[in-house]
C-alpha cells in the first residue's frame, strides 16, 4: 500500500517560515492536499491540488509537489498556526485514500 | 452554510455493533461523494470508507473491510456507517467529510465535528 511519511514535529519562531514535508514514492505524479487540525477540533483543508488555497485560508499557506516530496510552507508563522498538519492523496492502485503520518508544528 | 453533523457514537463492548449517522445541510448532498475518516486517541487520521454520490462506488480500508458498511440516503441527506464486530482498536473519533471531486483530484472539505466511539468491556 502507498505510504506517506511526514516528520513528527517542526518547530519555528514567530515570523519565520515553516516547511512540512510529505514523502511518497513518485508523489509528484499525484495530487496532494493538506489539512490543519488544532487540538479538539476537526481537520480543516488549507491547501488542495498541490498548491491551491481554499477561500479564507491566508496566502501565508502555500504548497508544492515534485519528485518524491510534497511540501507545505507556512510563511510569517503566527501563534495561531500551531497545530497538526496532514498530507493526503488518492492511491488509484488500491482505490484507497491515504493520509500522511502527521506533523506537529510548534511555534516557539 | 455547508454543515455535517455526526451522531451515534458511544460505548460498546468488543464484538458489538454501532451505527453512525452524518446529517448534511447547506449543499446538494446527492451530488457529492462522502467519506468516513477516524482518529484514534492521540493518533493520526485514518481513512475508513468512501461512497460515491449514487452509491455506485464504495471503498473500504483494509482494517475495516468485511466488518463496516457505508451507505447513504440522498432523500434524507444522510450518510451512515454500520460497524459490526467492533474491536478495541476501532476506538476513535469518527468524522464524516464531503469529497470535492475534480477530473484530476479529490479532497475532503468540509469535515464534521466528529463522534467518539469507544470499544471496551
Amino acid at each position: 500500500s502507498y505510504v506517506l511519511t511526514q516528520p513528527p514535529s517542526v518547530s519555528v519562531a514567530p515570523g519565520q517560515t515553516a516547511r512540512i514535508t510529505c514523502g511518497g514514492n513518485n508523489i509528484g505524479s499525484k495530487s496532494v492536499h493538506w489539512y490543519q487540525q488544532k487540538p479538539g477540533q476537526a481537520p480543516v483543508l488549507v491547501v488542495y491540488d498541490d498548491s491551491d488555497r481554499p477561500s479564507g485560508i491566508p496566502e501565508r499557506f502555500s504548497g508544492s509537489n515534485s519528485g518524491n516530496t510534497a511540501t507545505l510552507t507556512i510563511s510569517r508563522v503566527e501563534a495561531g498556526d500551531e497545530a497538526d498538519y496532514y498530507c493526503q492523496v488518492w492511491d488509484s492502485s488500491s482505490d484507497h485514500y491515504v493520509f500522511g503520518t502527521g506533523t506537529k508544528v510548534t511555534v516557539l | 452554510e455547508v454543515q455535517l453533523v455526526e451522531s451515534g457514537g458511544g460505548l460498546v463492548k468488543p464484538g458489538g455493533s454501532l451505527r453512525l449517522s452524518c446529517a448534511a445541510s447547506g449543499f446538494t448532498f446527492s451530488s457529492y461523494s462522502m467519506n468516513w475518516v477516524r482518529q484514534a486517541p492521540g493518533k493520526g487520521l485514518e481513512w475508513v470508507s468512501s461512497i460515491s454520490s449514487s452509491s455506485s462506488y464504495i471503498y473500504y480500508a483494509d482494517s475495516v473491510k468485511g466488518r463496516f458498511t457505508i451507505s447513504r440516503d440522498n432523500a434524507k441527506n444522510s450518510l451512515y456507517l454500520q460497524m459490526n464486530s467492533l474491536r478495541a482498536e476501532d476506538t476513535a473519533v469518527y468524522y464524516c467529510a464531503r469529497v470535492v471531486d475534480t477530473a484530476m483530484a479529490n479532497w475532503f472539505d468540509p469535515w464534521g465535528q466528529g463522534t467518539l466511539v469507544t470499544v471496551s468491556s
